[in-house]
Order: structure tokens, then C-alpha cells, then sequence
């Protein structure tokens, strides 16, 4: 079975630009998680989507937003683009959106590499 | 969600077995310990997962106290390949966000 794919895998964009970062889950995963990774603030949690709804957010700004579409791929974007937005964004899915419940465990994708100059 | 505390960082040496402790003093009743692994530049993995006692996969062991609230993941037999850094969390409610704190950052060498 294939894995969770990202796209692109590395993107350099320019202050104030926009930028939008595609996922596929795994076939038959209904949940899509995005998250946040840089050297200073470690993994955090961005969004969660399942069956199109956006069902948990974390402590990020509007600029960031996403959704998903009925086949489960999700889009996050990036509005108005900061240098501080320069990070590795991961997605993740699973079977429910529960990493924690038993036999739900996520599955991450390799990343975005994204670096806003 | 339970907070987590684990050592920042670890070394070892190849061939020996690491041992990595966290504490999870608020966990819930159904709430779940999992283990997560990352590699530079990649997403984290799932490693192993448990409720209770003792958990035991092909990569590791997850031994889990009678009041829970603590845990410890066993890698047997350490690589130079392990060197990651892993993560302990706790949760169960289904979906609910993974909240990854810090991790410890294992250096293995040979």
C-alpha cells in the first residue's frame, strides 16, 4: 500500500508570497493531519481534517488554513508568507485522526522543506 | 492531554540495550502511551504502543508501570541506525491531536 505522499518536496518562496502544500493520505484513511517542525519549537500541531471537516486546530495564526477534499487529499496554504514560516511541514494520516487510540496509529509523509527568504 | 517529561538526550553504544524513561504523572484512564521515532528530515514513525504492563514488537519494548504513570521504551541491541530522536506521548480520545513535546535525542556510536 502506498504511503502518504507530499508535494512539493522542497518549495523557496519570498516574503509576503502565498504558497499552498498538497497531501495524499493513505487509501482508505479518512483523517489528514498537518504539522509544523523547525529547530526552534519542535513538532507542532497545525490542523486536522477528517471527512472534509476541519476537526482540531492548533495555536497558529489565519494566515495558516487548509482543507480537505472528498477523495481525503488535503491542501494546506500559506498566506502572506514569513521568514519565521520557514519550516518542514509534515502530514500526517490515520484510519480516524487518533494517533494515540489503540491500533490508530498515524502515518507521515516525508515532508515539505519550505524557506521563505 | 498528559504532559510529558523525558531526557533531552541519551548515548549509547552499539550493541548495548537504551533505555528511555518518561513521565506521565497526569495520564488518564484511557488514555494510551505511544512511542514515536524521527530521523532528520523525515516524519516521525510509529514505534510501539500500550496500556499497561508490558509490550514487546520486533524494534522494541514498552514496560508500563501498575499506576501508569510513567513508562520506559527498551531498544535491545542499539545500531548506529537507531540514532533518533524519539518521542513519548499520551492520549487516547479519537481525534485527538498528537501533541509532541521535545523528545530525547538518542546518539548512538560505535
Amino acid at each position: 500500500k502506498a504511503g502518504v505522499t507530499q508535494t512539493p518536496r522542497y518549495l523557496i518562496k519570498t516574503r509576503g508570497q502565498q504558497v499552498t502544500l498538497s497531501c495524499s493520505p493513505i487509501s482508505g484513511h479518512r483523517s489528514v493531519s498537518w504539522y509544523q517542525q523547525t529547530p526552534g519549537q519542535g513538532l507542532q500541531f497545525l490542523f486536522e481534517y477528517f471527512s472534509e471537516t476541519q476537526r482540531n486546530k492548533g495555536n497558529f495564526p489565519g494566515r495558516f488554513s487548509g482543507r480537505q477534499f472528498s477523495n481525503s487529499r488535503s491542501e494546506m496554504n500559506v498566506s502572506t508568507l514569513e521568514l519565521g514560516d520557514s519550516a518542514l511541514y509534515l502530514c500526517a494520516s490515520s484510519l480516524d485522526g487518533s494517533g494515540l487510540a489503540a491500533y490508530n496509529e498515524q502515518f507521515f509523509g516525508p515532508g515539505t522543506r519550505l524557506t521563505v527568504l | 492531554l498528559a504532559k510529558t517529561t523525558q531526557p533531552i538526550s541519551m548515548d549509547s553504544y552499539e550493541g548495548q540495550e537504551v533505555n528511555i524513561t518518561c513521565s506521565h504523572n497526569n495520564i488518564a484512564t484511557n488514555d494510551y502511551i505511544t512511542w514515536y521515532q524521527q530521523f532528520p528530515s523525515q516524519g516521525p514513525r510509529f514505534i510501539i504502543q500500550g496500556y499497561k504492563t508490558k509490550v514487546t514488537n520486533e524494534v522494541a519494548s514498552l514496560f508500563i508501570p501498575a499506576d501508569r504513570k510513567s513508562s520506559t521504551l527498551s531498544l535491545p541491541r542499539v545500531s548506529l541506525s537507531d540514532t533518533a530522536v524519539y518521542y513519548c506521548l499520551v492520549g487516547g480520545q479519537a481525534g485527538t491531536a498528537l501533541i509532541f513535546g521535545k523528545g530525547t535525542t538518542l546518539s548512538v556510536s560505535s
